[in-house]
């Protein structure tokens, strides 16, 4: 158990609905990524947060948006959804930010069908 | 920004072979690189990182400056080891690389 949790583990929705994707990182991290995984594209970092701030942002779609809040634990929200958004969606926490090898510990994941 | 790449999607040994997962990186400046490990669509989790030089699992990982290479090698394959690799950049690059789908065959 990596200590990060997400939260639904499984869900299943129609195209053009939205979603929220919830992570509480591990204790005492303050790093929290998020990233998109599919079988035809591998892991696609899309977007990190420190302490509540967006630090950085990869291939994350104008439809798709984050947050950190107060208490570190973040959520992913996804909207318009499309077929090609069903993947399995990870959370990561780590201790620091850049500049710093800090591992990843990573979540459980959610797995999200669009139907 | 720090990259890497792997060259192999998917990797089949036979159990008890040695088996060598390649990764390459492209970057200036001290690398730090990680390997990771995802067992059948489980949660991602950190395998080994090369500033600590350990060897888990029987794997170990040797930083090669000179080929930008930090291949991830075992001796021997056990069936256990059928995973999804991933080689990755320090915490604070988020660029994994595209992963190496590796089977044991019995």
């Amino acid at each position: 158990d990596s200590g990060v949790t997400q939260t639904p583990k499984h869900l299943i929705t129609a195209t053009g609905q939205r979603v929220t994707l919830r992570c509480s990182p591990r204790s005492g991290d303050l790093s929290v990524y998020w990233y998109q995984q599919s079988l035809d594209q591998g892991l696609q970092f899309l977007i990190q947060y420190y302490n509540g701030e967006e630090r950085a942002k990869g291939n994350i779609l104008e439809r798709f948006s984050a947050q950190q809040f107060p208490d570190l634990h973040s959520e992913l929200n996804l909207s318009s959804l499309e077929l090609g958004d069903s993947a399995l969606y990870f959370c990561a926490s780590s201790v620091g930010l850049a500049g710093a090898p800090y591992e990843q510990y990573f979540g459980p994941g959610t797995r999200l069908t669009v139907t | 920004a720090q990259r890497v790449t792997q060259p192999e999607k998917l990797l089949s040994v036979f159990k008890g072979a040695p088996v060598e997962l390649k990764c390459n990186y492209s970057y200036s400046g001290s690398p730090e690189l990680f390997w990771y490990v995802q067992y059948s669509r489980q949660r991602l989790q950190l395998l080994l990182r090369h500033i600590s030089r350990e060897s888990i699992k029987g794997f170990t990982a040797d930083l090669n400056k000179g080929e930008t290479s930090f291949h991830l090698k075992k001796p021997f394959a056990q069936e256990e080891d059928s995973a999804m690799y991933y080689c990755a950049p320090p915490g604070n690059q988020f660029y994994f690389g595209t992963g190496t789908s590796l089977t044991v065959i019995p």
